[in-house]
This record gives structure tokens, sequence and C-alpha cells, in this order.
């Protein structure tokens, strides 16, 4: 399984947009990347996700780099919801069941 | 529409013990995966079912063990509680197999003493 490479940890200030970058330099053609979060004391939640496009959904943006080696998600506007740990996941696309989280990033956002 | 639904919450297990955890997937939703997470070793993958039929399978020993139903409900079972099972267990469902988005539950947080 393709491996992905994230910062530990970010911070935002609420209201500015946030950044996070995700190395996945082993991607194969048709690993989807898929960001998920997970807020305290919950399970995962779903973010977005890709193939070779950028992305946009009410939630977030995801820009894919033209050689598919590296990602970033984009919240606009960060809140002080939007703290939780950010995991960048590929997937095959013929296996997307199977989700192999890595230690993600833990975005703190500060008032 | 109710999201997925893990019972119980919380449970406490003696060594040796073995344990059923249950998973109700959003209603229509066909695919169930299985994952454990602890502060070591994060969230890692355990089983995927659909159709009733476990599909994919993660790097666990036999004493984890799962099975759906005909009405997509799923269950993990774990055989011979070791100290080391103690996990917070979460599931998660999808439309279908090959789905892009799944929907993961709150977990059941199981401690083995």
């Amino acid at each position: 399984d393709a491996k992905t490479t994230q910062p530990n940890s970010m911070e935002s200030n609420e209201e500015e947009p946030v950044h996070l970058p995700c190395n996945h330099s082993t991607i194969s053609g048709t690993d989807y990347i898929h960001w998920y979060r997970q807020l305290p004391s919950q399970g995962p939640e779903y973010v977005i996700h890709g193939l070779t496009s950028n992305v946009n959904n009410r939630m977030a943006s995801l820009a894919i780099a033209e050689d598919r080696k590296s990602s970033t998600l984009i919240l606009h506007r960060a809140t002080l919801r939007d703290a939780a740990v950010y995991y960048c996941i590929l997937s095959s696309a013929y296996n997307t069941d199977k989700l192999i989280f890595g230690t993600g990033t833990r975005l703190q956002v500060f008032p | 529409k109710a999201g997925v639904t893990q019972t119980p919450r919380y449970l406490i297990k003696t060594r040796g013990q073995q344990v059923t955890l249950s998973c109700s997937p959003i209603s229509g939703h066909r695919s169930v995966s299985w994952y454990q997470q602890t502060p070591g070793q994060g969230l890692q993958f355990l089983f995927e079912y659909f159709s009733e039929t476990q599909r994919n399978k993660g790097n666990f020993p036999g004493r984890f063990s799962g099975r759906q139903f005909s009405n997509s409900r799923s269950e993990m079972n774990v055989s011979t509680l070791e100290l080391g099972d103690s996990a917070l267990y979460l599931c998660a469902s999808s439309l279908v197999q090959g789905a892009t988005e799944a929907f993961f539950g709150q977990g059941t947080r199981l401690t083995v003493v």
C-alpha cells in the first residue's frame, strides 16, 4: 500500500485559510487521494477525495499536484470546529473500502 | 437518516474472555468495515464485509473475526482477549463496495483488564 507523509501538527487562527500538505510520492495511477478528519471523541469524518483534478465541496478544496506526488487540503476559513486530526489516505480504485490511515496532522485553531 | 450505530459504546473485559461488538450501518449501505484505533498504532484496518462476505482483511491475528448479516448489520468478535486489545473499535459503512466515502460510527471503547 502506498504511503503518505504529513506534518505532525499545524496551527491556524480562526477565519484564516489553512493549507494542509500531504506527500505521496509512491502513488500509483489508480490510487484515489482521500481526506478524512477526526474530531475529538468522534469517529473519522469524510472530507473530500480526488483522483487527478482539483476538487471542491462545501467543506474544503483539494489541490492535486500535476505529477500527483503531493496534494493539499485547503480549508478556506478555519473555524474552531475545524480543530481535528486530518488524515490523507490513498486507496486503490479497486479497493476503496480498505483505508490505510497514517499518523495525520493535528490542526489547532486559535480564536 | 440515522448514522452508523455501534453498540455498546463502552466495554470492560478481563484477559482471556471474548467480546462481540455490533455495528448497524446507515440504512441502505451494504459495505461495512472495521478499524482498531490505539494511541500507539493509530487507526488500523481490520476487515471489510459486503453482501455477507469478507472482502478485505487487515494484518490481525485470527482471534479477530467478524461477520455480516443479510440486513447488512455486522459484528466483530475478539477471542482470548489480551491487554493490547484495549482500543477504540470503529465501524464504517459505505453505500456499495468501492464507494469513495465511508461513514464512521462513534466507536466502541474496549478496555481489557
